[in-house]
């Protein structure tokens, strides 16, 4: 099956500094990419639909400047958390989607982020 | 009102024993529904798509009631290794994906 490659699966930062999780679909080319957050038992939330070579839509209530979303090619996107805070922690998940059905999203295994 | 919503549980039951989630959803016009499975800290995976007259896939039977917007996965004969979150994901007209909380389900030896 295909396969999303997200790196680094744990982060731990110190506030203040930035951090950039990749998100890569390793045998298939992927238009658009969403990142999702995911807090301690609650679902995961919508952050941003990344889609190549353009702007990403950001979801109500997500800061574009703070966490910012480049996907410059078919098989790579980036999500950059600048100048993190402790209520930044989070998981962190990207998924691709493969072809224009939507059941075919294959999600990265997730980014464990702590900032102190 | 949430627009995906999902009884969190915890759900523990014995080995062997079934199971069934709800799930309900906000949106009348939601057009694609199905349940994943999520280990802890690890990336949501598809079980399966819940089709409008009901599919069964071993174990699993998802049922879709357009009317009452709801939403069922039933488990039969469960194995320790179901142990997991169960998320209710809905998609809507612009082929997003929104995810319930999810229910937790701890099957006991």
């Amino acid at each position: 099956g295909a396969v999303v490659s997200q790196h680094p699966s744990r982060v731990i930062c110190k506030s203040g500094t930035s951090v950039k999780i990749e998100c890569r679909s390793l045998d298939f080319q992927a238009t658009t990419m969403f990142w999702y957050r995911q807090f301690p038992k609650q679902s995961l939330m919508l952050m941003a639909t990344s889609n190549e070579g353009s702007k990403a839509t950001y979801e109500q209530g997500v800061e574009k400047d703070k966490f910012l979303i480049n996907h410059a090619s078919l098989t790579l996107s980036t999500l950059t958390v600048t100048s993190a805070h402790p209520e930044d922690s989070s998981f962190y998940i990207c998924s691709a989607k493969r072809d224009q059905m939507v059941e075919k999203l294959f999600f990265g295994s997730g980014t464990q982020l702590s900032v102190l | 009102r949430k627009e995906v919503e999902q009884d969190p549980g915890p759900f523990n039951v014995p080995e062997g024993a079934t199971v069934a989630f709800n799930c309900t959803y906000s949106n009348s016009a939601s057009q694609s529904f199905f349940w994943y499975r999520q280990d802890c800290r690890k990336e949501p995976k598809l079980l399966m798509s819940v089709y409008s007259s009901g599919n069964e896939d071993g174990r699993f039977t998802a049922q879709l009631n357009r009317a009452s917007q709801y939403i069922s996965l039933l488990i039969r004969d469960s194995k320790l290794s179901d142990s997991a979150t169960y998320l209710c994901v809905v998609s809507g007209s612009a082929r997003q994906l929104t995810f319930g909380s999810g229910t937790q389900l701890t099957v006991l030896p």
